[in-house]
């Protein structure tokens, strides 16, 4: 079974700086998909970057960029210029050819000002 | 486009009863998945429909249920309800068979249910 790991419950960072969370995960699959998601206080859950396991190419999307080391079974999610409203909590998932999602158990972020 | 959407937002029901969830998808998709998620936990699979079959289950008992509609939308049923089942009641649509980006998973704002 697939199993998403992250190992920081709560992290915090000063407006404007650059801060990493990390998210590990087990699969004896070689075709899958990574996603971060961000959920804020509304409890809507919202999607933040994806990442193709077979792309070698790591995910940019703004602000939001991941550092994906497949053998290592490594996906972390860089956020640059860190801004209020991105404080949240953040979730790593993994998706297998079957198409359900495998949550870790999030990383709480505070962004301070 | 117009996004996933679920009713009620809140429910209050107890221990014993039945409810019912329900979700619409995104326009353009045809999967509904619905996720479970205790307070400070990430949420967990309940199950999977597509083309109105379930497609996938994960850890729950048989007294969560659900349906898709011609119009994929769903509706996700559970009988005896217990205090464990609340939760934050998560769906979310895709469109499988779309290929790469066009399956992933959008979510709606989700369905608090309290079981007293």
């Amino acid at each position: 079974a697939q199993t998403v790991t992250q190992s920081q419950p709560e992290m915090s960072v000063q407006e404007a700086e650059t801060v990493t969370l990390s998210c590990t995960y087990d699969t004896s699959e070689s075709d899958y998909y990574l996603f971060w998601y961000k959920q804020p206080p509304s409890r809507q859950m919202i999607l933040v970057i994806r990442q193709e396991a077979y792309k070698q190419q790591n995910a940019t999307e703004n602000r939001f960029s991941v550092n994906f080391q497949k053998a290592a079974k490594s996906f972390s999610l860089k956020i640059s210029d860190s801004q209020l409203g991105d404080a949240a909590m953040y979730f790593c998932a993994y998706r297998s050819p079957v198409h359900k999602l495998t949550f870790g158990k999030g990383t709480l972020l505070t962004v301070n000002p | 486009e117009t996004g996933v959407t679920q009713s009620p937002t809140h429910l209050i029901k107890t221990r014993g009863q039945q409810v019912t969830l329900r979700c619409s998808s995104q326009s353009g998709h045809n999967t509904v998945s619905w996720y479970q998620q205790a307070l400070g936990q990430g949420p967990q699979f309940i199950f999977q429909y597509y083309r109105e079959e379930e497609n996938g289950r994960g850890n729950f008992p048989p007294r969560f249920s659900g349906l898709q509609f011609p119009n994929y939308s769903s509706e996700l049923n559970v009988n005896a309800l217990e205090l464990d089942d609340s939760a934050l009641y998560l769906c979310a649509s895709s469109l499988v068979g779309g290929g790469g980006s066009q399956e992933t998973q959008y979510f709606g704002p989700g369905t608090r249910l309290l079981v007293l």
